[in-house]
């Protein structure tokens, strides 16, 4: 079965570090794209970037440039998005997507890490 | 790049049809063929329901329909049912390695 495994789950303060994964099991990680979707509460769907892994070749949305930093490491099929000072802003659920390249679509969804940021 | 714009709120009674609009820019909806529509329940993951302007993933039932006009691209759901009520997102591939999301469209089953 295909499919992405999110980690779980985050409580952070102001100014942590935080590091969550997306895990592609069932198909070969290196040759889908692996998109980065956010969701604030009660909010729509905002698309933060894409990662290809079989070459780490990234784009970040200019709205998440600098604010993020999306990784993957082939070895283990995971992808990355990661933060290196966290803002209450940050408060969302973040989902990432494999894209189907020539659809363009995003068609297979992990379940959503919850980042919640609060002191 | 700026979100596509999309209606908040859309209602139907079972059976009936219902159609949701979602407009872009020439860069985006108007400048490819690679609009999505997206359906997410309270609680869930989105689900791809449309790809490349009108097509079905395998799977979606076939009361699931979409289209494109220019820059705007368009959902419809035909004999509405309890289990469409929802959140509905379009999508759109705007070059570079970018996409852009809609606002989202909350579908009432009435």
């Amino acid at each position: 079965e295909v499919q992405l495994v999110q980690s779980g789950a985050e409580v952070k303060k102001p100014g942590e570090s935080l590091k969550i994964s997306c895990k592609g099991s069932g198909y070969s990680f290196t040759s889908y794209w692996i998109g980065w979707v956010r969701q604030m509460p009660g909010k729509g769907l905002e698309w933060m970037g894409i990662i290809y892994p079989g070459d780490s070749d990234t784009k970040h949305s200019p709205s998440f440039q600098g604010q993020v930093t999306i990784s993957a490491d082939k070895s283990i099929s995971t992808a990355y998005l990661q933060w290196s000072s966290l803002k209450a802003s940050d408060t969302a659920m973040y989902y990432c997507a494999r894209c189907h390249r020539g659809k363009e679509s995003f068609e297979i969804w992990g379940q959503g890490t919850m980042v919640t940021v609060s002191s | 790049q700026s979100a596509l714009t999309q209606p908040p709120s859309a209602s139907g009674s079972p059976g009936q049809s219902v159609t949701i609009s979602c407009t872009g820019t020439s860069s985006d909806v108007g400048g490819y063929n690679y609009v999505s529509w997206y359906q997410q329940h309270p609680g869930k993951a989105p689900k791809l329901m449309i790809y490349g302007v009108s097509k079905r993933p395998s799977g979606v039932p076939d009361r699931f329909s979409g289209s494109k006009s220019g820059n705007a691209a368009f959902l419809t759901v035909s004999g509405l049912q309890a289990e469409d009520e929802a959140d509905y997102y379009c999508s759109s591939y705007a070059g570079g390695n970018n996409w852009v999301f809609g606002g989202g469209t909350q579908l009432t089953v009435l």
